[in-house]
């Protein structure tokens, strides 16, 4: 089992609706990432989360600790959110380290 | 500058070719990495540099050899390297936590 999962594994949704994609993981961390990553392309991170809630224009993301689960929310979807989104969580102990969950390929239909 | 800037962006290279990867940032980061990523996988981390210094190595083999000349520059230097072994290569650099990811080199060998 990973230590970071990512559900769903691939996602099509109408422009405009609203995107949820969760992560769940089983070991301390200190923060978790968020990333986005375009077809070919380097890797952009969203948003860093230690607990609570960020958000950045469209996108809100939510951490419950005690759970072990974190949530990316796309409000009002648009074509160029179309990409891998990747959850990571840096580890309690080994700070240095990035755990990365398996992605989540986003495709939105105009 | 927020940038983590890779070069080249494609590199193609025949099994008994040498060649470097270049890795550049300007944010006085002192932790700098290099990830392999296939494709439709996450990126792997390779190697970690923390204050110029080697810190982490996840068992990379010797034909991948790291160097970081000084703070801002990472390079990554390839050398004998197998078919299998072609892959995206990202550079990343942090601080407090945060990551900051290039647009990667697409290294094919041949």
């Amino acid at each position: 089992k990973n230590e970071v999962e990512q559900s769903p594994q691939n996602l099509t949704a109408q422009e405009g609706e609203f995107i949820t994609i969760n992560c769940s993981y089983s070991v301390g961390i200190s923060a978790l990432h968020w990333l986005q990553q375009h077809p070919g392309g380097g890797i952009v991170s969203l948003f860093m989360l230690s607990s609570g809630k960020k958000k950045h224009g469209r996108l809100i993301a939510t951490i419950n600790i005690q759970e072990k689960h974190s949530s990316l929310h796309i409000t009002a979807s648009h074509p160029r959110d179309s990409a891998v989104y990747i959850c990571a969580v840096r580890l309690a102990l080994g700070a240095q380290k990035l755990v990365f969950g398996q992605g989540t390929r986003l495709t939105i239909n105009p | 500058d927020t940038e983590v800037t890779q070069t080249p962006k494609h590199l193609v290279m025949g099994m008994t070719n040498k060649k470097s990867l270049k890795c550049e940032q300007h944010m006085g980061h002192r932790a700098m990495y290099w990830y392999k990523q296939k494709a439709k996988k996450p990126p792997e981390l390779m190697f970690v540099y923390s204050y110029e210094k080697l810190s982490i190595n996840e068992s990379v083999p010797s034909r991948f050899s790291p160097e970081c000349p000084n703070s801002s520059l990472l390079n990554l230097h390839l050398h004998a390297l197998q078919p299998e072994d072609s892959a995206l290569y990202l550079c990343a650099s942090s601080r407090s936590g945060e990551a900051f990811f290039g647009q990667g080199t697409r290294l094919t060998v041949v």
